[in-house]
């Protein structure tokens, strides 16, 4: 089964800077998909950023960018220029490519705490 | 705002009763999956819905059940209730039931599900 651990419960950073949040996944196929969701105190659940597997280069999102390390098992957010509005929870999740489920397993989050 | 929507927004009910949570797809998407997010189990996938038919199961118990209708509208029945039950729920759905670019999960805002 696939797991993802995010080892980080909780993580600050000062307004405008830049902080990186990690995330490690165990599987044993080749193709997948990554995730980054965010989680504001509405606890609605925003897409961040997606990552295919089978592409070499990493995903960005305007401040957000991932360090896709797929022979580690490693997909960490980078988020620069940190405004307030980045506080959250974030989660790391893992998707199947085959047909069939395509649910998502997710981690266990990180709270980020952005200090003004 | 995501497109998908979810009634009612909380819910509060005694232990043994049974309700009934509702979840509109994005238009156009044809997957609906369901998740339960509990303070001590985490996100967790309860069961997926593929155009009116079942796709997949994750740890949905079996006093919880889930039907995708015609016009793609999904309900999750939860009967039986029990403290531990207590959690938010969320519809998340996607376009295409395999693994693309394309299918991405959109969540919906949840539904906050109190058993006393």
């Amino acid at each position: 089964a696939q797991t993802v651990t995010q080892s980080q419960p909780e993580m600050s950073v000062q307004e405008a800077e830049t902080v990186t949040l990690s995330c490690t996944y165990d599987t044993s196929e080749s193709d997948y998909y990554l995730f980054w969701y965010k989680q504001p105190p509405s606890r609605q659940m925003i897409l961040v950023i997606r990552q295919e597997a089978y592409k070499q280069q990493n995903a960005t999102e305007n401040r957000f960018s991932v360090n896709f390390q797929k022979a580690a098992k490693s997909f960490s957010l980078k988020i620069s220029d940190s405004q307030l509005g980045d506080a959250a929870m974030y989660f790391c999740a893992y998707r199947r490519s085959q047909a069939g489920a395509n649910n998502l397993f997710f981690g266990t989050g990180t709270r980020l705490t952005v200090i003004p | 705002d995501s497109g998908v929507t979810q009634t009612p927004k909380h819910l509060i009910t005694a232990t043994g009763q049974r309700v009934t949570l509702r979840c509109s797809p994005r238009s156009g998407d044809l997957s609906v999956y369901w998740y339960q997010q509990s303070l001590d189990q985490g996100l967790q996938f309860l069961i997926q819905y593929y155009n009116g038919e079942e796709r997949a199961k994750g740890n949905i118990l079996e006093r919880f059940s889930a039907q995708q209708f015609p016009d793609l509208h999904s309900e999750l029945n939860l009967s039986s209730l029990e403290l531990g039950d207590s959690a938010l729920y969320f519809c998340a759905s996607s376009g295409r039931e395999v693994g693309g670019p394309t299918d991405t999960q959109y969540f919906g805002p949840g539904t906050r599900l109190t058993v006393l």
